[in-house]
């Protein structure tokens, strides 16, 4: 089973910043939360991991409770094209999909 | 590098057929998956492979076989194919499990209907 929880859908207006939630209460000490997104059928697109330090890269940032068991996927300006499934995922050797979070940016 | 590739795309397929879906990597990933994804639906793990001789049943194993003879390939058997086989297909690679750097790389997947 996975061992991530998510709303199964979120609104965000294009421009503004996108917050998805994710919970992981079982999370291990060394297990890295991963984010991947999949925009139609095409294949998930990675787009950021940590462990416990916040994270960020060129797409999102990546906000990490002290305790570990959730954490906060931060797109800062959110357009149109990231309107997408937006997958928490503990990774451990089987790397399991939730439901996702289904994200609509609209105009 | 061509990263993860996937044959066929697209493929139909009768009851009762068989078929392979090939998966190759040029990146000497120790890890491969296979994955289905139904419409509207999440990617369920069908096996993963650890490395070479080794897999592991996923989430939804029945109805399929695999093996890894070789670190590049994972081929995904489908051996007495039903209509509820109908599916994308994605085959993903990683170096490790959960360490930094280890992205996890997906193929574009293979769109499989049996009627």
């Amino acid at each position: 089973d996975a061992k991530t929880t998510q709303p199964p859908s979120m609104d965000c207006a294009e421009g503004r910043a996108a917050n998805l939630p994710c919970n992981h209460s079982t999370i291990s000490g060394n297990e890295y939360v991963y984010w991947y997104r999949q925009i139609h059928s095409q294949g998930p697109q990675y787009i950021i991991h940590g462990l416990k330090n916040n994270e960020t890269n060129e797409m999102a940032s990546l906000i990490i409770t002290e305790d570990r068991k959730s954490s906060t996927l931060i797109l800062p300006h959110a357009t149109l094209r990231d309107t997408a499934v937006y997958y928490c995922i503990v990774y451990t050797d089987k790397l399991i999909f939730g439901t996702g979070t289904r994200l609509q940016v609209f105009p | 590098n061509a990263g993860v590739t996937q044959t066929p795309k697209f493929r139909i397929l009768k009851i009762g057929q068989s078929m392979t879906l090939q998966c190759a990597q040029d990146m000497n990933h120790n890890y491969m998956y296979w994955y289905r994804q139904d419409p509207g639906m999440g990617l369920k793990l069908i096996y993963y492979s650890v490395g070479a001789g080794i897999t592991d049943k996923g989430e939804v194993p029945n109805g399929y076989n695999v093996s890894r003879s070789t670190t590049e390939d994972f081929p995904l058997r489908l051996e007495l194919a039903a209509p509820s086989q109908t599916s994308v297909y994605f085959c993903a690679s990683s170096s490790s499990t959960g360490y930094p750097g280890n992205t996890i790389y997906f193929g574009e997947g293979s769109w499989l209907t049996v009627v």
